[in-house]
């Protein structure tokens, strides 16, 4: 079974530092896609940033950007510069060519002034 | 911009009421789907749909129906409400892309349902 782990439940981060948050996934397939969502407190969610499995860089979307690292099944997110905008609880999904989502437990991000 | 509507944000049922929430999109999307959100367990998928009058059970569709009568609207039902029901129910939609797919999905607010 594909499964998606966020071992972070909770973490926190001084305003302009950066933060890094993980995921770790399991499949045996070899050509898939992973999502960062944010979903800010009591707002819809966003998708933040998408990696194609085929693809060797890293995606990147402003202050976004990813480890994605193949072989360990391993897909990070760092945020750059936090803001207080970043606050949100963050998930990590998984699909394999399938358009339905696994997704993880999530981590809550708290960017302090 | 895509917009998925909810049509509740918050909602108090009693066990055993027939509870609907109702998710519409207005983008042309092919797929919907509804997830349960719950702390430490992230979303869970409970049904989609790739097409009008289509729909695929997911992880957890136990206690839970949908009817997909038109493309732009997908309706959660809860035959008979139960307490281990109170959650946050999301709805998405997506694209049914080929090629080189995104797989992205977009979400509705959310709706808070309580059952007492």
């Amino acid at each position: 079974a594909q499964t998606v782990t966020q071992s972070q439940p909770e973490m926190s981060v001084q305003e302009a530092e950066t933060v890094t948050l993980s995921c770790t996934y399991d499949t045996s397939e070899n050509n898939y896609y992973l999502f960062w969502y944010k979903q800010p407190p009591s707002r819809q969610m966003i998708l933040v940033i998408r990696q194609e499995a085929y693809k060797q860089q890293n995606a990147t979307e402003n202050r976004f950007s990813v480890n994605f690292q193949k072989a360990a099944k391993s897909f990070s997110l760092k945020i750059s510069d936090s803001q207080l905008g970043d606050t949100a609880m963050y998930f990590c999904a998984f699909t394999s060519n399938t358009g339905k989502l696994i997704f993880g437990q999530g981590t809550t991000l708290q960017v302090k002034p | 911009d895509v917009k998925v509507t909810q049509s509740s944000r918050y909602l108090v049922k009693r066990t055993g009421e027939k509870v609907f929430l109702e998710c519409v999109q207005d983008m042309d999307h092919e797929n919907m789907f509804w997830y349960r959100q719950d702390p430490g367990l992230g979303l869970r998928l409970i049904y989609f749909s790739y097409d009008v009058k289509m729909k695929e059970k997911g992880d957890i569709p136990e206690g839970y129906s949908v009817s997909r009568e038109k493309k732009e609207r997908f309706s959660l039902i809860l035959e008979s409400a139960s307490t281990n029901q109170t959650s946050m129910y999301l709805c998405a939609s997506s694209l049914a892309e080929t090629g080189s797919p995104s797989y992205e999905q977009y979400f509705g607010p959310g709706t808070r349902l309580t059952v007492t």
